[in-house]
């Protein structure tokens, strides 16, 4: 049972403009979400982070948003750079059970 | 600082041996998190360790088992290998268990034959 879902295995943006990552999850528990980025041959790199009291937070070119009645979050890197190709996971966990759920991740490719 | 190291870096076995994996966390941190990276499930949690005490366990058979050192460094064992064990293992190091910020390392790749 995936509880965190990264349904789009792949995706291709532009330079310059903006990518959107998406990630559904079905347990209402989870209270605090991450997002990871992973290159080949390299372990992952903590990315951002949302708790579940808020609907955005915002770092830089990084925005993750959180619509918890849709259970659905999503990550924006705007303006969108070469270095950004990766593959993106992500992650929740509830306070209490200190374990991490990952989705099966979304490669990022960016165009030049 | 020292990243996550892990060790080896990669590993061929054949079906039914055991294999040990190490890891040595970023000085300082107590915690330490074992995940199984594979294309169709993605990552998966194996068990995280805190004080030489298994604090967190995911949903993985007892031939998957480890410990974890009064320095911290932390070991996996697999046994009577399976095709399907051939995953990278990603060990991740954290200060405390707390799983907010982790550093990961590299990985271990197993190739089961």
């Amino acid at each position: 049972d995936q509880q965190v879902k990264q349904n789009s295995p792949s995706l291709s943006v532009q330079e310059g403009r903006i990518s959107i990552l998406n990630c559904d999850y079905t347990n209402s528990m989870f209270d605090y979400f991450l997002w990871y980025k992973k290159y080949p041959a390299e372990g992952p790199t903590f990315l951002i982070s949302i708790s579940s009291i808020k609907d955005k937070n915002e770092d830089g070119r990084f925005t993750v948003f959180l619509n918890k009645s849709a259970k659905h979050l999503s990550l924006h890197i705007v303006p969108s750079q070469p270095g950004d190709s990766a593959v993106y996971f992500c992650a929740a966990l509830s306070f209490g059970n200190e374990k991490l759920t990952f989705g099966t991740g979304t490669r990022l490719t960016i165009i030049p | 600082k020292a990243g996550v190291t892990q060790t080896p870096r990669y590993l061929i076995k054949t079906r039914g041996q055991q294999v040990t994996l190490s890891c040595s966390p970023i000085s300082g941190h107590r915690s330490v998190s074992w995940y199984q990276q594979t294309p169709g499930q993605g990552l998966q949690f194996l068990f995280e360790y805190f004080s030489e005490t298994q604090r967190n366990k995911g949903n993985f058979p007892g031939r998957f088992s480890g410990r974890q050192f009064s320095n911290s460094r932390s070991e996996m064992n697999v046994s009577t290998l399976e095709l399907g064990d051939s995953a990278l293992y990603l060990c991740a190091s954290s200060l405390r268990v707390s799983q907010e910020t982790q550093y990961f390392g590299p990985g271990t790749r197993l190739l089961v034959l």
